[in-house]
């Protein structure tokens, strides 16, 4: 099947690690940040949301934290598996009014070894 | 149904030939958007649909691509003569209300021109 991996930063981590995915935003404006899992093949799959006026929130084996100081957002994935290595983005957008179009950052490429 | 569907899955194009994609939203979701997205990259914002209506195409790289909504259900994306560098995965996502919360993509079509 295709691969949305090439080209993008590749992270490697041990099954039963945690990983961290970094992310840098460039819209001071945006209030509003999404990150997506992508799979070979299919489209994007909301994973977790957090809003400007927040620093961290917390989900199942996930945790995004915001520093708008220097828009960075990061997610952390306890206890990595192998169904987590996929394609991760974070999105942005200024939710303020309607809907906008969401801007994506680069990627990162997750890969689980066993 | 249960979620966005995109038709078709793959298409293959010779160069100057006029394509349509299909997107059928989450039953009631009153918001559609399209992406592009070139492989290695993540989603571009091309144009947004609030029911029929369209009310951003910012995002439209060229006045070769038409979007429309005409019952505020299904979309098609057209692209007239197409060239190689529309080749992309186009992702279509719907919201069931005005706000970008709620994003669901579809798996995309794969559009190759040759």
């Amino acid at each position: 099947g295709e691969s949305v991996g090439l080209h993008l930063p590749t992270l490697s981590v041990q099954e039963g690690d945690n990983s961290i995915i970094n992310c840098a935003y460039s819209n001071s404006a945006s209030d509003y940040f999404i990150w997506y899992k992508q799979e070979s093949g299919k489209g994007p799959q909301f994973i977790i949301d957090i809003r400007s006026n927040m620093d961290k929130r917390q989900g199942q084996r996930v945790t995004v934290l915001l520093n708008k100081t220097v828009k960075h957002l990061s997610l952390q994935i306890a206890a990595t598996q192998p169904g987590d290595s996929a394609v991760y983005f974070c999105a942005e957008t200024n939710s303020g009014g309607g809907a906008d179009g969401l801007t994506f950052g680069k990627g990162t490429h997750l890969i689980i070894q066993p | 149904g249960a979620g966005v569907s995109q038709s078709p899955r793959y298409k293959v194009a010779k160069r100057g030939q006029d394509v349509a994609l299909r997107c059928d939203p989450i039953s009631g979701h009153v918001s559609l958007f399209w992406y592009q997205q070139a492989l290695g990259q993540g989603p571009e914002f091309l144009t947004y649909f609030q029911n029929e209506a369209q009310l951003d195409k910012s995002g439209l790289p060229s006045d070769r691509f038409f979007a429309e909504r005409p019952e505020g259900s299904v979309s098609t994306l057209k692209i007239q003569r197409t060239q190689q560098e529309d080749s992309a995965v186009y992702l279509c996502a719907s919201s069931p209300d005005s706000l970008v919360y709620g994003y669901t993509f579809g798996s995309g079509t794969r559009l190759t021109v040759v």
